[in-house]
């Protein structure tokens, strides 16, 4: 089985700290994905990756960076965080044309 | 015009029934469609997955897609209250990294 694994569940935070989410999966896939979820605006992608140390903006950058140093890791990074960042975030891995992917069980993410 | 349309719901059916979820589209390069099933508080899981148009039968789940129309349905049937989620419909082309999800439909089954 394919295994995501994202490094916190619930995370709180203050407005202006820098804030790493960590997202690990076990399968050797070659695309990773950076998504917030909020009620009413479903998921929204942040950044992906298709490979190391490569990476592409999805819809909503902004405020946010992303690292991908090794092919089964990939951070998303909150420069200053703030309250408007307060959500759940997702991370997901696929391979293969299909684009079939899959999720972690989600950090969520209070800026306080 | 959104890529992806999802009526959010709520969906609210007596336990036994039958669920009818759908999905429209405006991309014809969509190929591979896909449902993700999501509890509160979770992530989403895998449910379904389709190649191009047709049936795909998964125990009380069956997802079908209609390239025509553009329009994907899920159907879950003797529907049980475990069965409680946010449903998600996913689509995506050949070699396209990205997925365009609809926004989700939340179902309560009722015991």
């Amino acid at each position: 089985d394919v295994k995501v694994t994202q490094s916190s569940r619930y995370l709180v935070k203050r407005t202006g700290e820098k804030v790493f989410l960590e997202c690990v999966q076990d399968m050797d896939h070659e695309n990773m994905f950076w998504y917030r979820q909020d009620p009413g605006l479903g998921l929204r992608l942040i950044y992906f990756s298709y490979d190391v140390k490569m990476k592409e903006k999805g819809d909503i950058p902004e405020g946010y960076s992303v690292s991908r140093e090794k092919k089964e890791r990939f951070s998303l990074i909150l420069e200053s965080a703030s309250t408007n960042q307060t959500s759940m975030y997702l991370c997901a891995s696929s391979l293969g044309q299909e684009n079939i992917q899959y999720f972690g069980a989600g950090t969520r993410l209070s800026v306080l | 015009q959104k890529e992806v349309e999802q009526d959010p719901g709520p969906l609210s059916v007596p336990e036994g029934a039958i669920v009818s979820l759908n999905c429209t589209y405006s991309n014809s390069a969509f190929q591979y469609f896909m449902w993700y099933r999501q509890y509160s508080r979770k992530g989403p899981e895998l449910l379904m997955y389709t190649y191009s148009s047709g049936n795909k039968e998964d125990g009380r789940f069956t997802a079908q897609v209609d390239k025509s129309s553009k329009y994907i349905s899920l159907f879950i049937r003797d529907s049980q209250p475990s069965d409680s989620a946010t449903y998600l419909c996913a689509m995506s082309a050949r070699g396209n990294n990205r997925l365009a999800f609809g926004k989700g439909n939340q179902v309560v089954v009722i015991p």
